[in-house]
Order: structure tokens, then C-alpha cells, then sequence
């Protein structure tokens, strides 16, 4: 059965802190790993990664997939209390269209 | 544009009503999912669409019962549930039903069974 664990499960920083957060994975034919955030509604995309693809920046979120270690990170640099959220992975394998999430981590960003 | 619409936002329901969740979606997508989440848990797959044929069901009870009339538009009707159904249901869809395809959410349905 397809495994993601994210670590830490919650996390309390400052305003300018720098984060990063850790999925791993144990999955059947990996095909893809993807970082949402998601407030209070529906989670909101922010990378994919692939074997093609293990790298993405955008502003000041990061990501990383080390397919050696079956993990990813997600660094948020200079941290905002507009980050405050819940930091969801997830991974696709096989079984087309299905992806299996990690717990989430919460971070909260105080001023 | 990536958005996925959701009705109603919020809906309360004996456990002998028959309600109906709705999702629309304008992106040209052939993939569309349901998932409920549980307050502090992660979201659960429940269904997939692919080209508006039923793809997975994740051993759903029959109490939730899906459907999608078109390429643009998924349902979920429900009837007899119970309270541990509460939860929210979020709509996703992606350009085909394929792992390495985004899966967009919808804003969800906060649903609350009394």
C-alpha cells in the first residue's frame, strides 16, 4: 500500500523565519509528488514534481525531489503570516488519477 | 484559469433527506474527483471521472452516489446519511486522469449531518 509521511506535523515560527518541510514516500511506480496549501477551503496547488522535473521555485517557496531518498522538501524563505497554513504532499503512482496525501504539516507564522 | 466551483458552500441535512453536492468546472478537463476530509486529516479519495465514465470508487458506501452528466459538471447525491458523514467534500479536476496531471480543488461543500 502506497505510504507519504510529512514531518514535522506542526510547526510555530516567526515573521522572516525559514522553513522546511519533509515528505516522504513509499510508493508503487512513482509518477509524480505535489505540494498543496490549503487554508481554510480547498487546498491550493503549488508544485509538481516530477522525474523530469525535480526542482521548482516560485517567489520565495522552493521545492525539491530526491528520488534516491524518496523524499521532497519544501523550503519557505522569509516566512509571512499570510504562509499560516496547512502544507499538504501528496504522490501519484500507478493507479491512475489517485494520489495519496500525507497528514499535512501546520505552520504557523506569528508576527 | 484553474477554478473549480462548488455548491452550496454549506449545507445542513437530516439523516433522511436526499440532498444533492454540485461541481462545475470550465477548463476543458476530462478528469474529475470527489473527496472528503475530515477536520485535521488529509483528503480522502472517494471517486474518479474519467470522460464522464465512473473510473474508481474507493468502496464508497451506496449512500453517496455519484454522477456526472457531462464533461463539465460532477454530482454527488446523498441520502440516509449519517452524522459521521459530516465532513467537507471537495471537488478536484485535472486535464486527464493521469498521475501526472494537476488535480485543481474546488473551494468545497462543508456538509453537516444532524
Amino acid at each position: 500500500e502506497d505510504k507519504v509521511v510529512q514531518s514535522p506535523l506542526s510547526l510555530v515560527v516567526h515573521e522572516g523565519d525559514t522553513v522546511t518541510l519533509n515528505c516522504s514516500y513509499e510508493v508503487t511506480n512513482f509518477r509524480s509528488l505535489l505540494w498543496y496549501k490549503q487554508e481554510k477551503k480547498a487546498p491550493t496547488f503549488l508544485f509538481m514534481l516530477t522525474s523530469s522535473g525535480i526542482e521548482k521555485k516560485s517567489g520565495r517557496l522552493s521545492s525539491i525531489l530526491d528520488k534516491k531518498e524518496l523524499s521532497s522538501i519544501l523550503n519557505i524563505t522569509a516566512t509571512q503570516t499570510g504562509d499560516s497554513a496547512i502544507y499538504l504532499c501528496a504522490v501519484g503512482g500507478t493507479s491512475y488519477g489517485k494520489l495519496t496525501f500525507g497528514q499535512g504539516t501546520i505552520l504557523t507564522v506569528h508576527p | 484559469d484553474t477554478e473549480v466551483t462548488q455548491t452550496p458552500k454549506h449545507l445542513v441535512m437530516g439523516m433522511t433527506n436526499k440532498k444533492s453536492l454540485k461541481c462545475e468546472q470550465h477548463m476543458g478537463h476530462r478528469a474529475m474527483y470527489w473527496y472528503k476530509q475530515k477536520a485535521k486529516k488529509p483528503p480522502e479519495l472517494m471517486f474518479v471521472y474519467s470522460y464522464e465514465k465512473l473510473s474508481i470508487n474507493e468502496s464508497v458506501p451506496s449512500r453517496f452516489s455519484p454522477e456526472c452528466p457531462n464533461s463539465s459538471l460532477l454530482n454527488l447525491h446523498l441520502h440516509a446519511l449519517q452524522p459521521e458523514d459530516s465532513a467537507l467534500y471537495l471537488c478536484a479536476s485535472s486535464q486527464e486522469e493521469a498521475s501526472t496531471d494537476t488535480q485543481y480543488f474546488g473551494p468545497g461543500t462543508r456538509l453537516t449531518v444532524l
